[in-house]
Parts: C-alpha cells; sequence; structure tokens
C-alpha cells in the first residue's frame, strides 16, 4: 500500500532564516504530488503541485518554492521565511486515477517568530 | 475551473442534533464531489465520496445538481464529530485542486 511521510512534524524558524519541509511518498511511482498550507481561519490553500520530477507548477505568488529532486521526493523550501510563512504545511499524493481521493501526511507546523 | 463553496466556518450543536455542513459546486461536467475530515492531532483524510454512495460512520451526501449542493448531513451528532471538515471537487491530473474553505464542527455534550 502508498504511504505518505512529512517531517518535520513541527519547527520554529526566526524571520529570515531558510526553510526546507520534505515529503515522500512510499508504495507507488510517478504521483502527482501537492503542498497545502492550512491557515487557522482560512481553509486549505493550494501552494504548488508537481505531475512529474522537475515539474511544478503554482498560480499564488509567495515567498516559498517547490522542487521535485525524485519522482517520490517533494521538497518545500524557502530562503528567507517571514511571518506570514507561518501556518500549517500539508503534503499530499494523488495516483491519477479518476475519483481517487488525495492521501495526506501528518503535516508540518511551522511557526515563524 | 473546478470550484467549491463552504458557506459557515464553524457550526455548533448539541450531541444528539441532526447536522448538516453545506457544500455548494460551480463547475460543469460531472460532479464527483469529495468530503474529507481532519480530527484532532489526526491527518487529513477522505470521509466519503458521492460516487460510492456510501456512508461512513453516520454521514451522507447527497448531490443535488438543481442546487448545486453536497451537503453533509448526519441525523445525530455526536461528540466524537468534532472536527474540521473540507468539501472537495474531484481530482484530475494537472488540475489545481481547490478545497472549499471548511467548516470547524463543534459537538457539544
Amino acid at each position: 500500500s502508498q504511504t505518505i511521510h512529512q517531517w518535520p512534524a513541527t519547527l520554529v524558524q526566526p524571520v529570515g532564516s531558510p526553510l526546507s519541509l520534505e515529503c515522500t511518498v512510499e508504495g507507488t511511482s510517478n504521483p502527482n504530488l501537492y503542498w497545502y498550507r492550512q491557515a487557522a481561519g482560512r481553509g486549505l490553500q493550494l501552494l504548488f503541485y508537481s505531475v512529474g520530477i522537475g515539474q511544478i507548477s503554482s498560480e499564488v505568488p509567495q515567498n516559498l518554492s517547490a522542487s521535485r529532486p525524485q519522482d517520490r521526493q517533494f521538497i518545500l523550501s524557502s530562503k528567507k521565511l517571514l511571518l506570514s510563512d507561518s501556518g500549517f504545511y500539508l503534503c499530499a499524493f494523488f495516483l491519477g486515477e479518476f475519483n481517487s481521493p488525495l492521501h495526506f501526511g501528518n503535516g508540518t507546523r511551522l511557526t515563524v517568530t | 475551473a473546478q470550484r467549491v463553496t463552504q458557506p459557515e466556518k464553524l457550526l455548533s450543536v448539541f450531541k444528539g442534533a441532526p447536522v448538516e455542513l453545506k457544500c455548494n459546486y460551480s463547475y460543469s461536467g460531472s460532479p464527483e464531489l469529495f468530503w474529507y475530515v481532519q480530527y484532532s492531532r489526526q491527518r487529513l483524510q477522505l470521509l466519503l465520496r458521492h460516487i460510492s454512495r456510501e456512508s461512513i460512520k453516520g454521514f451522507t451526501a447527497d448531490l443535488n445538481k438543481g442546487e448545486t449542493s453536497f451537503h453533509l448531513k448526519k441525523p445525530f451528532a455526536q461528540e466524537e464529530d468534532s472536527a474540521m471538515y473540507y468539501c472537495a471537487p474531484p481530482n484530475n491530473a494537472g488540475n489545481m485542486l481547490t478545497f472549499g474553505g471548511g467548516t470547524r464542527l463543534m459537538v457539544k455534550p
């Protein structure tokens, strides 16, 4: 069966510091991968998605970037964190079959101080 | 674009009362919708999907094409139903998947 791992679970970083959150999927190949942010009172916001290695899409201008160096690895990064980057970040994968659900990781709670 | 809206950010009911979490969609094509749930300290997970016509944990969701809605219902709420609920459109490769804003359900004893 497929599993998704996301780390770290919690992170406290000062303003201006870099960020790297990692997400890996096991048990499948060529999944669609997603990064979401869940901010208090604002629901789920899609940040990036990827349909293959090196393919990253985003329509939300922001301080963050994403990369997919390997088929089952998805990384969320920032060169300099802002206070507004605080939130709960969720990685998810989708196997590409019509009407299949998204499968989410446990999330990372990021606090920028 | 496939979009869903959840008009209520917070819904508070007493244990045993009926619950209806609203979701409206606005896109063409086959509206195969999903409900996801996030319990405290647990990962966001699928609750049910329209295509399965299933009842999970006493919850059902009926697609109403006339009202373009996919409301989530349960006749008698339990305290363990307290969670964050998201309505979502179907997944298509490469699409930007926009969830509804989410509704926090609080079931009071």
